[in-house]
């Protein structure tokens, strides 16, 4: 089982209505959740982050999470073209003896459809 | 405030040879972690730099390594590449690391081709 998963898309969706992507992650001890943006040909940009069970908005994005599901996901609301991109889900696995590190899913390919 | 940057942008070598990537940091930023992004494997973690020190380390071999200079700018060599090592290198600054709540600024990443 990978780490962090991802659905790798590609998500098409009409421009307007809401985009939904979903990330589930194996380490139980994970405490915090990161959602990366990231266009073809550029480097990866973090557009939300969220530590504790519920839901997080910042303007048109809302991140939620469930750590009891291990499931964190990411919701677009009113979608535009430029929406357009893959969305990486990151999870900072917890501090272990120095073994800290940002785990990466393999993103998420989103098309939003004029 | 400059992003952080990463030289050179492209880079093509043959098998067996070795390639130096070179990444400066944010201003201020003392963390430095390098990531390899392929299309099948997706972003992953080679290793972080804090204070001239490994802190933390990524499953890839002893191929792979680095280092910290003190003015917090890092450097990742490959030694005896192969066609597997071509791929989207990026770098990523922070203030202190991985620990606690701290975004991570990626720079524009070097694509290395290994032919």
């Amino acid at each position: 089982q990978k780490e962090v998963e991802q659905n790798s898309g590609p998500l098409s969706v009409p421009e307007g209505a809401i985009a939904s992507l979903n990330c589930t992650y194996s380490d139980r001890g994970s405490q915090s959740f990161f959602w990366y943006r990231q266009y073809s040909g550029k480097s990866p940009e973090l557009i939300m982050s969220i530590y504790s069970n519920g839901d997080k908005e910042d303007g048109r994005f809302t991140a939620q999470l469930n750590k009891a599901s291990q499931y964190v996901s990411l919701l677009i609301r009113d979608s535009q073209p430029s929406d357009s991109a893959t969305y990486l889900c990151a999870v900072n696995s917890p501090p272990n003896f120095g073994n800290e590190k940002l785990t990466f899913g393999t993103g998420t390919r989103l098309t939003i459809i004029p | 405030k400059a992003g952080v940057t990463q030289t050179p942008r492209y880079l093509i070598k043959t098998r067996g040879q070795q390639v130096t990537l070179s990444c400066s940091p944010i201003s201020g930023h003392r963390s430095v972690s390098w990531y390899q992004q392929t299309p099948g494997q997706g972003l992953q973690f080679l290793f972080e730099y804090f204070s001239e020190t490994q802190r933390n380390k990524g499953n890839f071999p002893g191929r792979f390594s680095g280092r910290q200079f003190s003015n917090s700018r890092s450097e990742m060599n490959v030694s005896t590449l192969e066609l597997g090592d071509s791929a989207l290198y990026l770098c990523a600054s922070s203030p202190t690391g991985l620990a606690g709540e701290e975004t991570q600024y990626f720079g524009p990443g070097t694509r290395l081709l290994v032919l």
